[in-house]
């Protein structure tokens, strides 16, 4: 199956820096996503982005579909901005209904 | 709008015994799944839906059922739980296959 390598897989920052997590996928893909889950464990879904670039406040996140990869950029970083980040894939070809998720990046922001 | 709701959000089982987590969607979404996320796993795939009548397996179906009698309702069963099944369990939601992901609050299931 397509495989999701996240990294890193953990980030420390001090409050206000700047942070980019990577996604590297393994295939084709017709269907990518960002979620933040947070200490309380809710899942929250951020980027719908199975290409081009997308900005919604300090968060950004851009896939380059061509080389298997996506990023997502934190800006000025808050101490809310904690949690782990999940990149999720769904294969192109084949149809498969599967949305394979990778391990996260888990984010702490320092006050 | 409610989203997604799943009950019971905590449960205890003795192994062996058998239980349902409900989950319910007010977003006339065709498409809707259940994940279990362990420490270092990730969240992997139970089973998921395409629509009312349709399931299928995911990457980790073995002692969990399902069922899609209307487009609101997946509930997952237990049928005989083990240890191994303890675990944080999210029901999730999308208008379509490959749409926008939407998560319930999770289910902590304690297996002992």
């Amino acid at each position: 199956g397509i495989q999701v390598e996240q990294s890193p897989p953990d980030l420390i920052l001090q409050e206000g820096a700047n942070s980019t997590l990577r996604c590297n996928f393994s295939d084709s893909v017709n269907n990518l996503q960002w979620f933040h889950q947070n200490p309380w464990g809710q899942l929250i879904n951020l980027f719908y982005i199975p290409s081009g670039t997308k900005q919604n406040g300090r968060l950004s996140a851009t896939t380059v579909a061509t080389e298997r990869y996506s990023l997502l950029y934190i800006s000025s970083s808050q101490t809310t901005d904690s949690g782990v980040y999940f990149c999720a894939v769904q294969k192109a070809q084949g149809g498969s209904e599967k949305l394979v998720f990778g391990k996260g990046t888990k984010l702490t922001v320092n006050p | 709008n409610a989203g997604v709701t799943q009950t019971p959000k905590f449960q205890v089982l003795k192994t062996g015994q058998s239980m349902t987590l409900q989950c319910a969607q007010d977003m006339n979404h065709e498409y809707m799944s259940w994940y279990r996320q362990d420490p270092g796993m990730g969240l992997r795939l139970i089973h998921y839906s395409v629509g009312a009548g349709i399931t299928d397996q995911g990457e980790v179906p073995n002692g969990y059922n399902v069922s899609r009698s209307t487009t609101e309702d997946f509930p997952l069963r237990l049928l005989s739980a083990a240890p191994s099944q303890t675990s944080v369990y999210f029901c999730a939601s999308s208008y379509y296959r490959t749409g926008e992901l939407f998560f319930g609050e999770g289910s902590r299931l304690t297996v002992l």
